[in-house]
């Protein structure tokens, strides 16, 4: 079992509807969890970081967590094209010091 | 304002040669990562450092050294290229604890 486990997608959902991006992760002691976006050609940029169970919103943005069910999951309300990109999830896993382990990543395209 | 920059953005180089890739953090951070990202793998832990004097090997840390005598360089080194370090490599830096990290733009190597 990988560490840190996301669907590859693609994910394709209609411009102004609800994306859900779900991940999940092995180590249940794990604290730290973190949602980037990656354009294609750029760089990792981060979206939201999430420590406690329960949600947090930022804007368009909500991430919740679970670390009963060790989930973690990025819910984008309102899609716009330009949230095509491939979302990474990071966790600082309990037993990696505070090194980071990202899943591969779902590519999400949002259709016009 | 506080960046992380990589340099070069691309490099050719030849099968055998010794190559070193910089990393340079204004964040002040303790924490620097080297990633590389390869199709089908994500992004995989090369070697990271927690502070001057340290550094530790990842994953995938074959081929590769680093070393850290500052705070805000951890250049990364191919002893000997080969083909199969052709990829892009990210730097990151976070600061210590559990927080956050910030990833430079990347460099994309290709070894012919």
């Amino acid at each position: 079992q990988k560490e840190v486990e996301q669907n590859s997608g693609p994910l394709s959902v209609p411009e102004g509807a609800i994306a859900s991006l779900n991940c999940t992760y092995s180590d249940r002691g794990s604290q730290s969890f973190f949602w980037y976006r990656q354009y294609s050609g750029k760089s990792p940029e981060l979206i939201m970081s999430i420590y406690s169970n329960g949600d947090k919103e930022d804007g368009r943005f909500t991430a919740q967590l679970n670390k009963a069910s060790q989930y973690v999951s990025l819910l984008i309300r309102d899609s716009q094209p330009s949230d095509s990109a491939t979302y990474l999830c990071a966790v600082i896993l309990d037993n990696y010091g505070q090194n980071f382990v990202f899943g591969p990543g779902t590519r999400l395209s949002v259709l016009p | 304002d506080a960046e992380i920059t990589q340099s070069p953005r691309h490099k050719i180089t030849e099968t055998g040669r010794q190559v070193t890739l910089a990393c340079h953090q204004t964040w002040n951070h303790n924490n620097m990562f080297w990633y590389r990202q390869d199709l089908g793998h994500g992004l995989r832990l090369i070697h990271y450092s927690y502070g001057v004097q340290d550094t530790n090997k990842g994953e995938v840390s074959d081929g590769y050294s680093v070393s850290r005598s500052n705070t805000e360089d951890l250049p990364l080194t191919l002893e000997s290229a080969a083909s199969s370090q052709t990829s892009v490599y990210f730097c990151a830096s976070s600061e210590s604890g559990e927080t956050e990290a910030f990833f430079g733009q990347g460099t994309r190597l290709t070894v012919v």
